[in-house]
């Protein structure tokens, strides 16, 4: 799996827009970009995934630059509750395990 | 929306001790997996099963762990003779397995302590 470089920690006020980056410079053309996050001890959520097209669902944005070496994930309005550990995975096509990363601490203050 | 089950949420045992830890996989999935997570340390892969059998699994995995898929909706994870460095959370994870992109369900984990 391609490495991913992410932050050690952010922090972002309630109700301001969390964007998270992801350095993934070495991935290939069949690599999907993965946003997961873990908030305390719980299992891992699914947040959102791209190959090469900005997406958008009804928990965050993923935005891929042009040459994909580079993702950004998007909370519009962080709320406390998303406070969590932010994954960002690469993985290829039909490759069936995700490897996690440290991730990014999210850390939403009121 | 359907959710992977894990019981139980806690589990102690002694040492030496053998445990099996125990899985619904959401019903229409084909793919099972399971990770681990010491505390404070990164989620780490362990093991994927499809078609009644391993696919893949990590160095972790050695001839302590074995899975199972007894029934059509149950997945467990066994350690026959536990350690005190087995001591981590336990998470279950699937999917369908028909798309070429698809996400991982977790399940929310069960607490191992080895004493």
């Amino acid at each position: 799996d391609a490495k991913t470089t992410q932050p050690t920690s952010m922090d972002c006020a309630e109700g301001r827009a969390a964007n998270l980056p992801c350095n993934h410079s070495t991935i290939s053309g069949n690599e999907y970009v993965y946003w997961y996050r873990q908030i305390h001890s719980q299992g891992p959520q699914y947040i959102i995934h791209g190959l090469k097209n900005n997406e958008t669902n009804e928990m965050a944005s993923l935005i891929i630059t042009e040459d994909r070496k580079s993702s950004t994930l998007i909370l519009p309005h962080a709320t406390l509750r998303d406070t969590a550990v932010y994954y960002c995975i690469v993985r290829v096509e039909g490759f069936q395990k995700l490897v996690f990363g440290t991730g990014t601490r999210l850390l939403v203050s009121p | 929306e359907p959710e992977v089950t894990q019981t139980p949420s806690h589990q102690v045992t002694q040492m030496g001790q053998e445990v099996i830890l125990r899985c619904v996989p959401i019903s229409n999935h084909l793919y099972f997996y399971w990770y681990r997570q010491i505390l404070g340390q990164k989620v780490e892969f362990l093991v994927s099963f499809y078609n009644n059998e391993i696919s893949e699994k990590s160095e972790i995995f050695d001839d302590q762990f074995s899975v199972e898929r007894p029934d059509g909706s149950n997945f467990t994870l066994k350690i026959r003779s536990t350690k005190l460095e087995d001591s981590a959370m336990y998470f279950c994870a699937s999917r369908v397995g028909r798309e070429r992109a698809e996400k991982l369900f977790f399940g929310s984990g069960t607490q191992l302590s080895v004493l």
